[in-house]
């Protein structure tokens, strides 16, 4: 069984701080990796995208990947208070034309 | 503007009735998806399809079926076999198979 692994939450930070959500798979043959944003009642919305290892930048979103461990992150640097929401991690396993998501993680961002 | 819709927002199923939820995309893409999300948990998936005429099962595909006549429509029949309906259903596209999806905005079914 292909997982995906997500701390529930809620994570809660104050304003103006770094949020670090993380994330765990199962499948190390996994070539894809997602992050998408999703608000009470709503669909989700991709955020971040990233395939190799390392880090990606993209505005306050920063996604680390670290294929050895298996594990991948999201950093929300200047945390807004409109950034609350369930951040849901994905992974193509290998070979497979599917997501796998984890459960997501609740994030609040506290004024 | 391109993109993928959903309809309807919010659906009732009365006790041994078959419902239908639509979804229609006009990205051009070849890939779509069903997802069944519940309170609380991730999302599941139920059928997909990478090419009109094909679909395959998802991780719980039971009670649930599809069809993909056209490219642009990826219709979900809930039937009477599912016990458990009620959930938040999303549908998604995407261009190829290793690209990132993009999602309707869901439709809410309940049981009465």
């Amino acid at each position: 069984q292909k997982e995906v692994e997500q701390n529930s939450g809620p994570l809660s930070v104050p304003e103006g701080a770094i949020a670090s959500l993380n994330c765990t798979y199962s499948d190390r043959g996994s070539q894809s990796f997602f992050w998408y944003r999703q608000y009470s009642g709503k669909s989700p919305e991709l955020i971040m995208s990233i395939y190799s290892n390392g880090d990606k930048e993209d505005g306050r979103f920063t996604a680390q990947l670290n294929k050895a461990s298996q594990y991948v992150s999201l950093l929300i640097r200047d945390s807004q208070p409109s950034d609350s929401a369930t951040y849901l991690c994905a992974a193509r396993p290998g070979g497979y034309n599917k997501l796998i998501f984890g459960a997501g993680t609740r994030l609040a961002v506290h004024p | 503007d391109g993109g993928i819709t959903q309809s309807p927002k919010y659906l009732f199923r009365k006790e041994g009735q078959n419902v239908t939820l639509s979804c229609e995309q006009n990205l051009n893409h070849d890939a779509m998806y069903w997802y069944r999300q519940d309170p609380g948990q991730g999302l599941r998936l139920i059928y997909y399809s990478q090419i009109v005429n094909d679909f395959q099962k998802g991780d719980i595909a039971e009670g649930y079926s599809v069809s993909r006549e056209k490219k642009e429509s990826f219709p979900l029949t809930v039937t009477s076999a599912q016990k458990n309906p009620t959930a938040f259903y999303l549908c998604a596209s995407s261009s190829g198979f290793n690209e990132k999806l993009f999602f309707g905005s869901g439709t809410q079914l309940s049981v009465l």
